[in-house]
This record gives C-alpha cells, sequence and structure tokens, in this order.
C-alpha cells in the first residue's frame, strides 16, 4: 500500500462547487503539506501543517483552506471552484529535518478541473 | 522573487551522452539542497541530496557552490529511463519548507 494517499485522484467539477481533496498517510510524519502544479509554474506551496494544531499559509493560500482532522489526514478545501484553480495537487509528508536533511513523501497527485 | 531558478529544458540527449544541469538560488542563508526527479504526471521523488563537498550516486553527481550559489547535477551514460523533469530543491530553515525550481526536463532518446 502507497505511504501517502490522495482521494479522489481525478475531479471534474463546475464553478462555485465546494470541493474537498483528502490525504491520508501511514508514514508517521508530523508534517504535511498542500502544493499544486501549474505548467510553467512548477510547485507552489498553498497550505502547510507541523502537527495537528498548526496551521500554516503557504505561497498561494487565497481561495483555499484546510483542515488538520488527525496526524495522518489534512484535507485540502476550495470553498467555490474557479476555472484557474484548475491543476494537479499534490499532498506531502515529512518528518523533522534530521542532519540538513528535509525529504518530502508525495501522494500521487490530484487532478482537478474546474469548468 | 525567483528564488530557485533553472533551465526548462528541454534538453534532448541520445542515449550514452553525458549532461550536465544547473541552478541557481536567490537566498544565501539557504542550508540544503536537493535534487527531485518527477516523471510525467507523476509525484515529485527524492533523486539526491546535494552536500558542500560533492557527492556521487551511480551515474549521477551533484556539485553545490555555496559562493556562486548555484547548484548542478550531472548524468553519466544517459539512459532512456532517465527522461524525467529534474527539480532543484533548496530548504531554508526561516521559511520552514522547501523551496523547488519549476524543473528541468530531459528527454533521451534511443
Amino acid at each position: 500500500d502507497a505511504d501517502v494517499t490522495q482521494t479522489p485522484r481525478n475531479r471534474i467539477t463546475k464553478t462555485g462547487k465546494r470541493i474537498m481533496l483528502e490525504c491520508s498517510q501511514t508514514k508517521g510524519h508530523d508534517r504535511m503539506y498542500w502544493y499544486r502544479q501549474d505548467p510553467g509554474l512548477g510547485l507552489r506551496l498553498i497550505y502547510y501543517s507541523f502537527d495537528v494544531k498548526d496551521i500554516n499559509k503557504g505561497e498561494i493560500s487565497d481561495g483555499y483552506s484546510v483542515s488538520r482532522q488527525a496526524q495522518a489526514k489534512f484535507s485540502l478545501s476550495l470553498e467555490s471552484a474557479i476555472p484557474n484553480q484548475t491543476a494537479l495537487y499534490f499532498c506531502a509528508t515529512s518528518d523533522l529535518p534530521l542532519a540538513g536533511i528535509n525529504e518530502q513523501f508525495f501522494g500521487p497527485g490530484t487532478r482537478l478541473t474546474v469548468l | 522573487r525567483k528564488e530557485v531558478e533553472q533551465d526548462p529544458g528541454p534538453f534532448n540527449v541520445p542515449e550514452g551522452a553525458t549532461v550536465a544541469f544547473n541552478c541557481t538560488y536567490s537566498n544565501s542563508a539557504s542550508q540544503s539542497f536537493f535534487w527531485y526527479r518527477q516523471d510525467c504526471r507523476k509525484e515529485p521523488k527524492l533523486l539526491m541530496s546535494v552536500y558542500s563537498s560533492g557527492n556521487e550516486d551511480g551515474r549521477f553527481t551533484a556539485q553545490l557552490n555555496r559562493a556562486s550559489q548555484y547548484i548542478s547535477l550531472l548524468i553519466r551514460d544517459s539512459k532512456l529511463s532517465d527522461s524525467a523533469t529534474y527539480l532543484c530543491v533548496v530548504y531554508t530553515s526561516g521559511y520552514s519548507t522547501l523551496t523547488f525550481g519549476k524543473g528541468t526536463m530531459l528527454l533521451v532518446s534511443p
């Protein structure tokens, strides 16, 4: 079984709809992240959480919200989806940095299309 | 402000060729450096960390030049399976997160 899973893997929705993307991990990591990836723009950080009671905005948090329901679960919500939120969304996890190493483990991604 | 910059490519090389990618970063306080690999429509995965003294992992060699703030990745004897996008990644403790470059695409042809 994959260590980091994302559901759904693909989603097509309409402008104005609320949508939730879910991420679960079995790695036992405290740190979790949400990124979006757009062609030509690379990976951009939306939100991150270093433990269950910690939520931090990333580079592009407008239009998104998150919930850290448990150590293993981190959900991303689009309250009212718009077409420019069409992108590939990745969840990632990491342990505490150790000796300068801060490897992040990514889920398989969710391809979201907003019509 | 572009924190991590890479040539997007694509770099088209034949099998067996040696190819090198460079990456520059803007924050001199950055502490740790990595190369990630991303196959088309797949998740990024860590390829290797980059150490100040340079490090090698099989056909892959990574170098760091702190004075000039650039990182390099050298791939020797390219394989078809090396075709992917290579992401330069920097960790700066004040930001507590990784900063990803936009990636360099490599296409290895028979």
